[in-house]
């Protein structure tokens, strides 16, 4: 069936090092990406997103690239900060007059001082 | 960016009573609001898809009995838990949808006793 999947379910970095997040999804019809932070309690926020008509786009700290030929998606944190440590979940938006999200497993992203 | 507002954030009943959890739009009108659950370590999937002024939209495989969803105005939404159980615990989520953008609440723990 339809998926969006992640292939790291934990990833442990040093501060100031540059982590990188991966995603998979199934659905060759998606146009639309949403990376989110989770911090434990709390809501998703909103990092970045990207259209399947980009490659790549970038944002303060962190950059998003898709591969359509593969189906892969990917975020990328440049000098990761503790304040960084979250889960973070990519999303795939299902524009049907309305935005449903299918969210993929998540990563935990743990970022040792 | 949008706020949303989602109340309580933590609440703890007794088995076989019901829950209410709000879920407002503070500074948009959101004419679809979303109700995601997420239990632990697990990702978020969706329950519902609340649309102002009609039905809500249940998932496969979500009871629409005992999840009520109301959405009453262009800013608020609520499910009632009703006759909770403790497998009924968990962190339940809801959005709301601006543009292309979906705006999360904080969250709502129920812990069902």
């Amino acid at each position: 069936g339809e998926s969006v999947g992640l292939h790291l379910p934990t990833l442990s970095v040093q501060e100031g090092d540059n982590s990188i997040i991966n995603c998979a999804y199934s659905n060759s019809a998606s146009d639309y990406f949403i990376w989110y932070k989770q911090e434990s309690g709390k809501g998703p926020q909103f990092i970045i997103d990207i259209r399947s008509n980009m490659d790549k786009r970038q944002g303060q700290r962190v950059t998003v690239l898709l591969n359509k030929t593969v189906k892969h998606l990917s975020l990328q944190i440049a000098a990761t900060q503790p304040g960084d440590s979250a889960v973070y979940f990519c999303a795939e938006n299902r524009y049907t007059g309305f935005q449903k999200l299918v969210f993929g497993t998540g990563t935990r992203l743990l970022v040792s001082p | 960016g949008a706020v949303v507002s989602q109340h309580p954030s933590r609440v703890i009943c007794k088995s076989g009573t019901s829950v209410k959890i709000e879920c407002r739009s503070l500074d948009f009108q959101a004419t679809t609001m979303f109700w995601y659950r997420q239990f632990p370590k697990q990702s978020l999937m969706l329950m519902a898809t609340s649309n102002e002024g009609s039905k809500a939209t249940y998932e496969q495989g979500v009871e629409k009995d005992k999840f009520l969803i109301n959405h009453a105005s262009l800013t608020l939404s609520t499910l009632t838990v009703t006759s909770a159980h403790p497998e009924d615990s968990s962190f339940y989520i809801c959005s709301g949808a601006l543009s292309t953008e979906a705006f999360f609440g904080q969250g709502t723990r129920l812990t069902v006793v």
